[in-house]
């Protein structure tokens, strides 16, 4: 089986852009979840998707905002971009009700804001 | 109540050696307690778990040795190899929930 798959895998914008990254989850996984990964914060949770349904959210502004579609595949976005947002973001797909704590991780994007 | 602590910050260890992670939490909610390994430029992936009505499980080189009363649990890895060399996260969930709450993170490198 193919791994969780992110796009791009690195990327460089600039202030007060918006930016729209991809995740295909394993296949027949029906749950996809985002974090965010800095050197200070570590890792945070963003949201999670299931069955094209926001199920659970983190603490981010409305800026990080995300959706899921009918093949599971899923995209996260985020609005006016700061400096702040330089993270590697990882999206992680899980089979949902069936095992949901075991989460597979993809290798992640790595924004670059400036 | 949502964090769990991580320590060390970083461990060297000899080849050949134990090495150990501790992880402590205050949440009594938690319901599953996984560990991640991760190598530069990949994502975190999943190690070994543990639920908390477990004092121990292995897999391989790998042990998760659990204390509810303590609310503590530690990750020991025997034999310690160069190929060990990553950051390990603890973590946990709360039950039914899929959210990841991660340690900050420990960076292990076995010395050759």
């Amino acid at each position: 089986k193919a791994g969780v798959t992110q796009t791009p895998r690195y990327l460089i914008k600039t202030r007060g852009q918006q930016v729209t990254l991809s995740c295909s989850p394993i296949s027949g996984h029906r749950s996809v979840s985002w974090y965010q990964q800095t050197p200070g914060q570590g890792l945070q949770f963003l949201f999670e998707y299931f069955s094209e349904t926001q199920r659970n959210k983190g603490n981010f502004p409305g800026r990080f905002s995300g959706r899921q579609f009918s093949n599971s595949r899923s995209e996260m976005n985020v609005s006016t971009l700061e400096l702040g947002d330089s993270a590697l973001y990882l999206c992680a797909s899980s089979n949902g009700d069936v095992n949901p704590y075991e989460q597979y991780f993809g290798p992640g994007t790595r924004l670059t804001v400036t | 109540q949502q964090q769990v602590k991580q320590s060390p910050q970083s461990l060297i260890v000899q080849k050949g050696g134990i090495s150990i992670i501790n992880c402590a939490y205050e949440n009594t909610a938690f319901d599953y307690f996984p560990w991640y390994q991760q190598f530069p430029g990949k994502g975190p992936a999943l190690l070994i778990a543990i639920r908390p009505d477990v004092s121990e499980k292995k897999e391989g080189r790998f042990t998760i040795s659990f204390n509810k009363s303590a609310k503590q649990f530690s990750l020991h890895i025997m034999d310690s190899q160069p190929g060990d060399s990553a950051t390990y996260f603890c973590a946990a969930n709360l039950a039914g929930d899929d959210k990841i709450i991660f340690g900050k993170g420990t960076r292990l490198h076995i010395l050759p």
